[in-house]
Order: structure tokens, then C-alpha cells, then sequence
């Protein structure tokens, strides 16, 4: 069965300062490869996908994420972040193909202090 | 425009109400999702919608009614539900198909259940 471990649950870190967050995966098949963030009580937002081809993968607001294959790993990092960035960020797997289903890590919660 | 749209934002109903938690894209995804996430938690997966078919349900409680009128639309019916529903529900959609790309969310409906 596939399953996503973040194993920070919260992470703390200087304004301008590099961020890297966590994620392993287990999957079966290709793995296809996200990371949304969540505002409080807000929807997600998706900041970057991987399906295939080159494993550095660049999103929305200045976020990367690497895949490593023989890691089962798909780390997000900033390398300098704003007091905006905090927030929750959830790394997911599974194919959206056919309508199929996300599978989401337990989230890590992201604070910028200044 | 990439937007999902859910009403309301806020609901608090009792536990002997019926309530509709409602869902519309205008992207021409054929695959329609609604998760439910409680506080600190990631979200779970309750139904996907293909073509406008049930397609997944993940073994949530009758009270919980999902209708799929077209490919644009995706409601929630809620009835006698119980604190413990409190919660975001989360509607989602994908293209659906053969196609595999992400998912878009919307931005929630915080339910509270009294």
C-alpha cells in the first residue's frame, strides 16, 4: 500500500534563512509526487508535481523539490524563506489518473520567526 | 481559471439537521473529490466522483451523501450527523481520464456539528 512519512511535524526557522522539509514515500509503481500548502483554515494549494523526467522540480513561490529515487524521497526547500511562508506543508503520492486518490503525509507546520 | 468553488464557507447545523455542502469547477475536470480533515490531521479521502460516477468511497458512514449532478457539480448531503463530523471538508477536482495531473482544491467548508 503507498503511504508518505514526514517526520518533522513542526520545523522552526529563521526569516532568510534555507528550509528544507521532509518527505519518504512507499509506492509500488511510478510514483507521482506532490507538495500543497495549507493557510489556517484554508484549502490546499499545490506548489510543485513530479511525474517524470528531471528530478529537480521547481514551484510557485521561489520552492524546489528534489527526487531521489534510491532514497524514496521528495524534499522541499526554499532557499530563503519569508515570514509569508508559514504555514502547514503536505506531501502527497498517488496518479490522478482515472479520478485515482492522493495519499498525504501527516504535514509539517512551518514557523518563521523574525 | 484554475478555481474551485465551495459553499458555504462556515456551516454549524445540529445533529437532527439536513444540510448540502456544494462544489463546482469550471476547468472541465471530469474527476470530483471530497476529503474531510479534522484539526492537525491531513486530509482523508471520502468519495471520488469519475465521469460522474461514484467511483471511490471510502467506507464512510451513510450519513454522508454524495451526488454528482454533472461534470461541473459536486454536492455533500449531510444528515443526523454527529459532533465527531466536525470538521474542513475539502472538495477537489483532477481532469480525470487517462490523463494524470494534479489535483485543485477548493478552500473549504469549516462544518460544525452541535
Amino acid at each position: 500500500a503507498q503511504s508518505v512519512t514526514q517526520p518533522d511535524i513542526h520545523i522552526t526557522v529563521s526569516e532568510g534563512a534555507s528550509l528544507e522539509l521532509r518527505c519518504n514515500y512507499s509506492y509500488g509503481a511510478t510514483p507521482y509526487l506532490f507538495w500543497y500548502v495549507q493557510s489556517p483554515g484554508q484549502g490546499l494549494q499545490l506548489l510543485l508535481k513530479y511525474f517524470s523526467g528531471d528530478t529537480l522540480v521547481q514551484g510557485i513561490k521561489g520552492f524546489e523539490a528534489e527526487f531521489k529515487r534510491s532514497q524514496s524521497s521528495f524534499n522541499l526547500r526554499k532557499p530563503s524563506v519569508h515570514w509569508s511562508d508559514a504555514a502547514e506543508y503536505f506531501c502527497a503520492v498517488g496518479p490522478m489518473e482515472y479520478g485515482n486518490k492522493l495519499v498525504f503525509g501527516a504535514g509539517t507546520i512551518l514557523r518563521v520567526k523574525s | 481559471d484554475t478555481e474551485v468553488t465551495q459553499t458555504p464557507k462556515h456551516l454549524v447545523m445540529g445533529m437532527t439537521n439536513k444540510k448540502s455542502l456544494k462544489c463546482e469547477q469550471h476547468m472541465g475536470h471530469r474527476a470530483m473529490y471530497w476529503y474531510k480533515q479534522k484539526a492537525k490531521k491531513p486530509p482523508e479521502l471520502m468519495f471520488v466522483y469519475s465521469y460522474e460516477k461514484l467511483s471511490i468511497n471510502e467506507s464512510v458512514p451513510s450519513r454522508f451523501s454524495p451526488e454528482c449532478p454533472n461534470s461541473s457539480l459536486l454536492n455533500l448531503h449531510l444528515h443526523a450527523l454527529q459532533p465527531e463530523d466536525s470538521a474542513l471538508y475539502l472538495c477537489a477536482s483532477s481532469q480525470g481520464g487517462r490523463v494524470n495531473t494534479e489535483a485543485f482544491f477548493g478552500q473549504g467548508t469549516r462544518l460544525t456539528v452541535v
